[in-house]
């Protein structure tokens, strides 16, 4: 049973135009959340987090917004360059457990075209 | 900038051979991660250690073992590879607690990973 889902494999964008990455989750302990980004043959690079007390946090070009009602998040690139082209894991985190553990969804491919 | 290190980044090995991928970090973090991934797929917990001489098993169910007899070091050992075992192995850390404003919550640090295929 997948607890965070990221029910779309892979989005296209053109170079300037705002990418939007979705994900989904079942389980409602869940308090944090995490962005990676993946390059092929690279481990993930940590992108921006949101704790469950909040709707938004924005870092530069980057936006996730939560909705906790909805147990659903999203990442937003504004505006999105070439470069931004990588496979894109949301994750979360139960804090209550105190393991640091994270559960990942499957990824979204996104390709930013010039 | 983290600082987290793997190897071999690649690896190609016959079946029933012993392995062992190599994971260092030289940030002090107390917690450290074992994943395995396979493309297309989510990131899945095999191992996770909280400290010298912690280890727990993950989520995933995994013929590997681990060992975390130094702060730094987290190896992960197969001890007879088959072609099932081919995968991403990706390794990371963390702090133990201590994120933002006294929060719980730390982001995990990446290794580049370990691309295994058993022949």
């Amino acid at each position: 049973d997948q607890q965070v889902k990221q029910n779309s494999p892979s989005l296209s964008v053109q170079e300037g135009r705002i990418s939007i990455l979705n994900c989904d989750y079942t389980n409602s302990m869940f308090d944090y959340f995490l962005w990676y980004k993946k390059y092929p043959a690279e481990g993930p690079t940590f992108l921006i987090s949101i704790s469950s007390i909040k709707d938004k946090n924005e870092d530069g070009r980057f936006t996730v917004f939560l909705n906790k009602s909805a147990k659903h998040l999203s990442l937003h690139i504004v505006p999105s360059q070439p470069g931004d082209s990588a496979v894109y894991f949301c994750a979360a985190s139960d804090g209550s457990s105190n393991t640091g553990k994270l559960i990942f969804g499957q990824g979204t491919t996104l390709q930013v075209k010039p | 900038e983290a600082d987290i290190y793997q190897t071999p980044r690649y690896l190609v090995i016959g079946t029933g051979k012993k392995i062992t991928l190599e994971c260092s970090q030289t940030m002090g973090h107390d917690k450290m991660y074992w994943y395995q991934q396979d493309p297309g797929m989510e990131l899945h917990l095999i191992h996770y250690s909280y400290g010298v001489n912690s280890t727990e098993k993950g989520d995933l169910s995994s013929e590997s073992t681990v060992s975390r007899i130094r702060t730094e070091h987290f190896p992960l050992t197969l001890e007879s590879a088959r072609p099932s075992h081919t995968s991403q192995y990706l390794c990371a850390s963390s702090e133990f607690g201590g994120g933002l404003a006294g929060s719980p919550y730390n982001e995990q640090f990446f290794g580049p990973g370990t691309r295994l295929t058993v022949l």
